[in-house]
């Protein structure tokens, strides 16, 4: 099974700031990766997939980037509305691993 | 509109059943491979299996955690999908949502993230 790795597991951040979160497979898994915000208690909403493409209606503020083993999730200026937990998925194999999660509160 | 709604979650003993099912509407479900995703209180998702479509044999997967124990189903007549939960532990106890998958094709290469989910279904796993 393909395990993702990501960090940090949380941070802290103010409105306006740029956010970058990492994640790791560990193998390659070309771009099949996917970025999901989950906020608490509702379902998780698909953001980026394949790697660096936007998910229609997500805001551009929002971008990925990476391929191989190594990805990132950029939020360009962090809004009140994005604070909630993120994860990575590869769909490059099954089982369809997540990473842990990070979550992203307010400082 | 596409919508997912999960029903049939609840309080079982450990070693009992359960029967999840994912009603669906809005899309091409019989097109469809849908999965199932469970989150425990307070910890991260983790993807428990999945039922491709009728074109693709209704193959299954399923997580090494579950397999074995539980059987993913569909009715493409009743635009359902379903998760047969048997010899259930407390470690079962999670949100179960069901997910539809789809394709996105650029380039020679289709990707498939989970672009809905239903609001999720409560199963708790106790004595």
């Amino acid at each position: 099974d393909i395990q993702m790795t990501q960090s940090p597991s949380s941070l802290s951040a103010s409105v306006g700031d740029r956010v970058t979160i990492t994640c790791r497979a560990s193998q390659r898994i070309d771009s099949y990766l996917n970025w999901y915000q989950q906020k608490p208690r509702k379902a998780p909403k698909l953001l980026i997939y394949a790697a660096s493409s936007l998910q229609s209606g997500v805001p551009s503020r929002f971008s990925g980037s990476g391929s191989g083993t190594d990805f990132t999730l950029t939020i360009s200026s962090l809004q009140p509305e994005d604070f909630a937990t993120y994860y990575c998925q590869q769909s490059y194999s099954t089982p369809r691993t997540f990473g842990q999660g990070t979550k992203v509160e307010i400082k | 509109e596409v919508q997912l709604v999960e029903s049939g979650g609840g309080l079982v003993q450990p070693g009992g059943s359960l029967k999840l099912s994912c009603a669906a509407s809005g899309f091409n479900f019989s097109g469809s491979a849908m999965h199932w995703v469970r989150q425990a209180s307070g910890k991260g998702l983790e993807w428990v299996g999945r039922i491709r479509s009728k074109a693709n044999s209704y193959a299954t997967a399923y997580a090494a955690s579950v397999k074995g124990r539980f059987t993913i189903s569909r009715d493409d007549s009743e635009n359902t999908a379903y998760l047969q939960m048997n010899s259930l532990k407390t470690d079962d106890t999670a949100v179960y949502y069901c997910t539809r998958q789809v394709g996105y094709c650029s380039a020679g290469s289709c990707y498939s993230p989970f672009d809905d989910w239903g609001q999720g279904t409560l199963v708790t796993v106790s004595s």
